[in-house]
């Protein structure tokens, strides 16, 4: 077990709705990625938190928002949800930047778009 | 661009043979590469990670090589064992820090 939690484990949403994702780092760890794997395909960087400030993001557009808290536990939020959003959700902590330090990662969110 | 590339797609070997997996990449200027295990549903689990100056590091039954000049990772597996059955996914950082995910490689073990 790695120490990364996240909530809910699965999640059936339908189109058009929002949906919040949680996540809580691991202890000491103030940098909080989030990822969207979709069924046989490698996670894809969403945006990174460092420090409560969002630090970096991909190529996701901006119904895809977060926050971090000054706990350093995460949350996504998705608005509009589109079919295509349907994937494994996964939030990595690490302690610095992603890029150049070990990341942790959870279990993942299960999301269902119908 | 910057892209890493993993193949096999997929793989199938009895237990006890061993196995390598390959990863190549075009990430530049490179920081790190690692390696991740992923089993089905689950998050990945960091195997090895590899900076510039290092071309060899273990973990256990696994051992990553990296080629920095030909910018070519492996993955090798010694003695599998059915818990080996996963995804491995390969993993690039760039210096400015974007990390690039290969698509993995399936391994299935078969008794």
């Amino acid at each position: 077990e790695t120490g990364v939690t996240q909530s809910p484990t699965h999640l059936i949403k339908t189109r058009g709705q929002q949906v919040t994702l949680r996540c809580s780092s691991q202890s000491g760890h103030n940098t909080v990625s989030w990822y969207q794997q979709a069924l046989g395909q490698g996670p894809q960087f969403i945006f990174q938190y460092y420090r409560e400030e969002e630090n970096g993001r991909g190529n996701f557009p901006p119904r895809f928002s977060g926050l971090q808290f000054p706990n350093y536990s995460s949350e996504l939020n998705v608005n509009a949800l589109e079919l295509d959003d349907s994937a494994l959700y996964l939030c990595a902590s690490s302690d610095g930047l992603a890029g150049v330090n070990e990341q942790f990662f959870g279990p993942g969110t299960r999301l269902t778009v119908l | 661009k910057n892209q890493v590339e993993q193949s096999p797609q997929s793989l199938i070997i009895l237990e006890g043979k061993n196995c390598t997996l390959q990863c190549n990449y075009t990430v530049s200027p490179f920081s790190n590469l690692r390696w991740y295990k992923q089993d089905t549903g689950r998050g990945p689990v960091s195997l090895t990670i590899m900076t510039f100056s290092e071309n060899t590091k273990s973990n256990g039954r696994y051992t990553a090589t990296l080629d920095a000049d030909t910018k070519q990772s492996s993955l090798h597996i010694t003695a599998s064992q059915l818990s080996d059955s996963a995804s491995y996914i390969c993993v690039v950082s760039h210096r400015d820090d974007k990390i690039i995910f290969g698509k993995g490689t399936r391994l299935h073990i078969l008794p």
